[in-house]
């Protein structure tokens, strides 16, 4: 059973132009949303993360958009840049038991 | 302040065959989770320990184990090695369970 979904599989984004990534969870116990970065050959870090008391959270380029009522919450890059190329996973869990559950991942490309 | 360390980083194994995979934490601290990458499954959650004792586990047979040691170095074992097996291992540590994880850059296991 896949309790967090992540979409697209795939992304290809113009340097400058805006990734957007989304991820749907079924758990409501879930209340920490960290999303993470992953470059090849690297182990996954730690990219920005939210809990469910807030709607949004900017850090620089990195915007995590959260709705609780539709259990749905979104990574924004703005002004992406080839650097920015990766896979992003989503993740959920819950206070007391931090052990998250992934989505699938997303591979981005930023193309020059 | 060093990050986590995981060793080896490559290893090749034949099916029937046993594997300990080794992991350093960041110092300080105590808890030590361990994941399963693959392209097909994503990153899946294998166990945690805290203080030398296993706190959550995933669902991966009992051929999958591990241990930590009072200095919080952690040992992932897998017996009767399959050609399924071969992944990604990766180790993450944090300062409990409520903390943000801090991965490795894993172990390549490939079963020939």
């Amino acid at each position: 059973q896949q309790q967090v979904k992540q979409s697209p599989q795939s992304l290809i984004v113009q340097k400058g132009g805006i990734s957007i990534i989304n991820c749907a969870y079924e758990n409501t116990a879930f209340d920490y949303f960290p999303w993470y970065q992953q470059f090849p050959g690297k182990g996954p870090a730690l990219l920005i993360a939210i809990r469910p008391d807030v709607s949004e959270k900017k850090e620089g380029r990195f915007t995590i958009s959260f709705n609780k009522s539709a259990k749905q919450f979104s990574l924004h890059i703005m002004d992406s840049q080839p650097g920015d190329s990766a896979t992003y996973f989503c993740a959920a869990s819950s206070l007391g038991r931090y052990i998250p559950t992934f989505g699938r991942g997303t591979s981005l490309i930023v193309h020059p | 302040k060093a990050g986590v360390t995981q060793t080896p980083r490559y290893l090749i194994k034949t099916r029937g065959q046993q594997v300990t995979l080794s992991c350093s934490p960041i110092s300080g601290h105590r808890s030590v989770s361990w994941y399963q990458q693959t392209p097909g499954q994503g990153l899946q959650f294998l166990f945690e320990y805290f203080s030398e004792t296993q706190r959550n586990k995933g669902n991966f047979p009992g051929r999958f184990s591990g241990r930590q040691f009072s200095n919080s170095r952690s040992e992932m074992n897998v017996s009767t090695l399959e050609l399924g097996d071969s992944a990604l291992y990766l180790c993450a540590s944090s300062l409990d369970e409520d903390q943000p994880q801090h991965f490795g850059d894993g172990t390549r296991l490939s079963i020939l």
